[in-house]
C-alpha cells in the first residue's frame, strides 16, 4: 500500500514569510509525528498526534510552530515569520498502535530553507 | 533528559565483514528499541525492533539488547557496499509516553 506521502519535497522561502508543510499517512495510521532533521543530528520531536487532538507538543520550539490534523489523517505544520535557523527537513512518520506498536514509518520530508 | 548516545563514526568496513553499531541509553526504565537505516538525502527506513533482552535475528541483520547494561547494538553480517548509510537508534520510553528519542547515527562505509 501507500506509505508516508509528505508535499512539497522542496519549499525556499524569505525570511518572515509564513510556511506550510503537509503529512499525508499511511492509510489507518492513528499516530502521527512531526520531526525536524538537521545535517548530522537524529530527528527531533516537534509533535505528537493521535487522531485529531496533539497528544504531546512539547517539541515545539515556540509559538511560530503549530500543526493541526483536523481529520484525524492529513496533518499540516505551519510556521510563521520563517527565520533561517528553522531550515532543515521536516520529517513525518506515523504508526498503528494496534498490531506491532510504535514502529513508526516516515514519510520522504520535506526540504525547506530559509533565505 | 532522556539521551541516546551513538559513535558518529564514520565506521568504515570491508565488504563481506561484519558491522558492529552500538547505542546506549540514559533511561533505565525504556522498553521499546528500534534500529532505523536512512541514505543520504533520504528518509529514515525501520529495519529493526527490539523489546527483551537478548538477540534478535532478521536476515543479515541482528539486534542485540542488554537492559541492564542500557545498550542496544546492531550486527550487519556479509556488509555489502549497499549498506553504506547512517544507521539511527530510537529508544521509546515506559508507560504513557509514544515519543521515541532517536540518537545522532553512525554513519556505515563498506568498502569494496
Amino acid at each position: 500500500g501507500a506509505g508516508v506521502s509528505q508535499t512539497p519535497s522542496n519549499k525556499v522561502t524569505e525570511k518572515g514569510k509564513y510556511v506550510e508543510l503537509r503529512c499525508d499517512p499511511i492509510s489507518g495510521h492513528t499516530a502521527l509525528y512531526w520531526y525536524r532533521q538537521s545535517l548530522g543530528q537524529g530527528p527531533e520531536f516537534l509533535i505528537y498526534f493521535q487522531g485529531t487532538g496533539a497528544a504531546d507538543d512539547s517539541g515545539l520550539p515556540n509559538d511560530r510552530f503549530f500543526a493541526v490534523r483536523p481529520e484525524g489523517s492529513v496533518s499540516t505544520l505551519k510556521i510563521q515569520r520563517t527565520e533561517r535557523g528553522d531550515s532543515a527537513v521536516y520529517l513525518c512518520a506515523s504508526t498503528s498502535r494496534d498490531r506491532v506498536p510504535y514502529e513508526q514509518y516516515f514519510g520522504p520530508g520535506t526540504r525547506l530553507t530559509v533565505t | 533528559q532522556k539521551e541516546v548516545e551513538q559513535n558518529s563514526g564514520p565506521l568504515s568496513v570491508p565488504e563481506g565483514a561484519i558491522a558492529s553499531l552500538n547505542c546506549t541509553y540514559s533511561d533505565r526504565v525504556s522498553q521499546s528499541f528500534f534500529w532505523y537505516r536512512q541514505y543520504s538525502g533520504k528518509s529514515p527506513e525501520l529495519i529493526m525492533s527490539i523489546y527483551s533482552n537478548g538477540d534478535k535475528e532478521d536476515g543479515r541483520f541482528t539486534a542485540q539488547l542488554n537492559k541492564a547494561s542500557q545498550y542496544v547494538s546492531l550486527l550487519i553480517r556479509d556488509s555489502q557496499p549497499s549498506d553504506s548509510a547512517t544507521y539511527l537508534c530510537a529508544v521509546k520510553g515506559a508507560g504513557g509516553s509514544y515519543i521515541p528519542t532517536f540518537g545522532r547515527g553512525t554513519s556505515l562505509i563498506v568498502h569494496p
